[in-house]
């Protein structure tokens, strides 16, 4: 089985902040990397599929990039809204996500 | 609009058999295009798939629980159903189902839409 870390656990941001989160694939995964954001008590949202393809209507201050085994999703300035869990997830072989990385103030 | 909810018990006994049922709607399970997973989070943990049925009637199953686990599909009601046998306290978790977008020309798939989740405790 493929096996996705991420990289921090959690982070502390404040408004405005550009924040960079890391995920590792254990095996070459070429583009195949999702990434969700999760809320306290709801269901996860997909933001970016594809690596680097933003999700209709996710807000252009999110973005994806790498390919093979390392991925990143930055948020450019982060907003109040984007306090969350981010989770990444490869669609290469079956599914697996990530730990997941909290983002709080 | 597509939906997706998540039904069955809240509780269940340690070695008993769990049933979740998904009733969707906003879409049709034949769709060549769309096929729906089973996926659980402990609390306080990560996302782990379980399971996915394609629109063929296909199934899928992760490695470390495919013993245990069977998913079908009814696709004139809409309902996707997954059952788990020999449930254990360490199964506490909430259950989401969710449903998989295909785009056949890049081979990409990804989870677009999800119920709510419904928590279900393992304890005697």
């Amino acid at each position: 089985d493929i096996q996705m870390t991420q990289s921090p656990s959690s982070l502390s941001a404040s408004v405005g902040d550009r924040v960079t989160i890391t995920c590792r694939a254990s095996q070459n995964i070429s583009s195949y990397l999702n990434w969700y954001q999760q809320k306290p008590g709801k269901a996860p949202k997909l933001l970016m599929y594809g690596a680097s393809s933003l999700q209709s209507g996710v807000p252009s201050r999110f973005s994806g990039s790498g390919s093979g085994t390392d991925f990143t999703l930055t948020i450019s300035s982060l907003q109040p809204e984007d306090f969350a869990t981010y989770f990444c997830q490869q669609s290469y072989s079956s599914w697996t996500f990530g730990q997941g990385t909290k983002v709080e103030i | 609009q597509v939906t997706l909810k998540e039904s069955g018990p809240a509780l269940v006994k340690p070695t008993e058999t769990l049933t979740l049922t998904c009733t969707v709607s906003g879409f049709s399970l034949s769709s060549a295009t769309m096929g729906v997973s089973w996926i659980r989070q402990p609390p306080g943990k990560a996302l782990e798939w379980l399971a996915h049925i394609f629109s063929n009637g296909e199934e899928s199953y992760s490695t470390s629980l495919m013993t245990r686990l069977t998913i079908s599909q009814d696709t004139s009601r809409g309902q996707v159903v997954l059952t788990m046998t020999n449930m254990d306290p360490v199964d506490t978790a909430t259950y989401y189902c969710a449903r998989i977008q295909y785009d056949f020309s890049t081979g990409h798939t990804n989870f677009d839409y999800w119920g709510q989740g419904t928590l279900v405790t393992v304890s005697s």
